[in-house]
């Protein structure tokens, strides 16, 4: 069975105080690998693709990176907009196509 | 612009009413999906389709009937048989191919019960 671990559930970290995120996977026939940011009472918005291990992906202060195993999501400097909740999702092959399964996610809090 | 709506916003339920929930896209998307977002857990997967005409249950589709009679539209009903039907839900959509696409998703609709 595909699954998806986060963590940690939640993060608490001052401004400009870096970190790093972690989605830990298990699935048979991994297609891609995505993350996600979820503001409250909104759509997840995409955020990064990564489709094989050692392949890395920058945005501003976000970085993901990917192993066979997990992909972490390292945060550089943050800033209190980037408080949100952070969802990682792997694609993988089924009998009838492809669909996604969710982490959990990691609620970000990020003080001034 | 290109994207994905979803409608209503809120919808409240009365007990033992079907309600429906509307999704359309422009993206040209084939791929079509319906996840339920509980307080403190992750996205569960409800139906999703593949091509017009065509879809699979989910995780959790007991309760939920859908249809895709137009590539652009895939509305979701949440029948009397739900029990616990009070949850945000999301629509998705995305390109079908043998690489790895992303999902892009609506801004959710908030079903209560009242």
């Amino acid at each position: 069975e595909d699954q998806v671990t986060q963590s940690p559930e939640a993060l608490r970290l001052q401004e400009g105080e870096s970190s790093s995120l972690n989605c830990s996977y298990t699935v048979s026939g991994l297609r891609g690998l995505f993350w996600y940011r979820q503001d409250p009472g909104k759509g997840p918005e995409f955020l990064f693709t990564l489709y094989s291990a050692g392949e890395e992906k920058e945005k501003e202060r976000l970085k993901a990176t990917l192993t066979k195993k997990e992909s972490f999501l390292h945060i550089t400097a943050p800033k209190p907009e980037d408080s949100a909740t952070y969802l990682c999702a792997v694609q993988a092959r089924s009998e009838y196509g492809q669909n996604f399964v969710f982490g959990p996610g990691t609620r970000l809090s990020v003080l001034p | 612009d290109g994207g994905i709506t979803q409608s209503p916003k809120y919808l409240f339920r009365k007990e033992g009413q079907n309600v429906t929930l509307s999704c359309e896209q422009n993206l040209n998307h084939d791929a079509m999906y319906w996840y339920r977002q509980d307080p403190g857990q992750g996205l569960r997967l409800i139906y999703y389709s593949q091509i017009v005409n065509d879809f699979q249950k989910g995780d959790i589709a007991e309760g939920y009937s859908v249809s895709r009679e137009k590539k652009e539209s895939f509305p979701l009903t949440v029948t009397s048989a739900q029990k616990n039907p009070t949850a945000f839900y999301l629509c998705a959509s995305s390109y079908s191919g043998s690489a790895g696409t992303e999902a892009f998703f609506g801004q959710g609709t908030r079903l209560t019960v009242v």
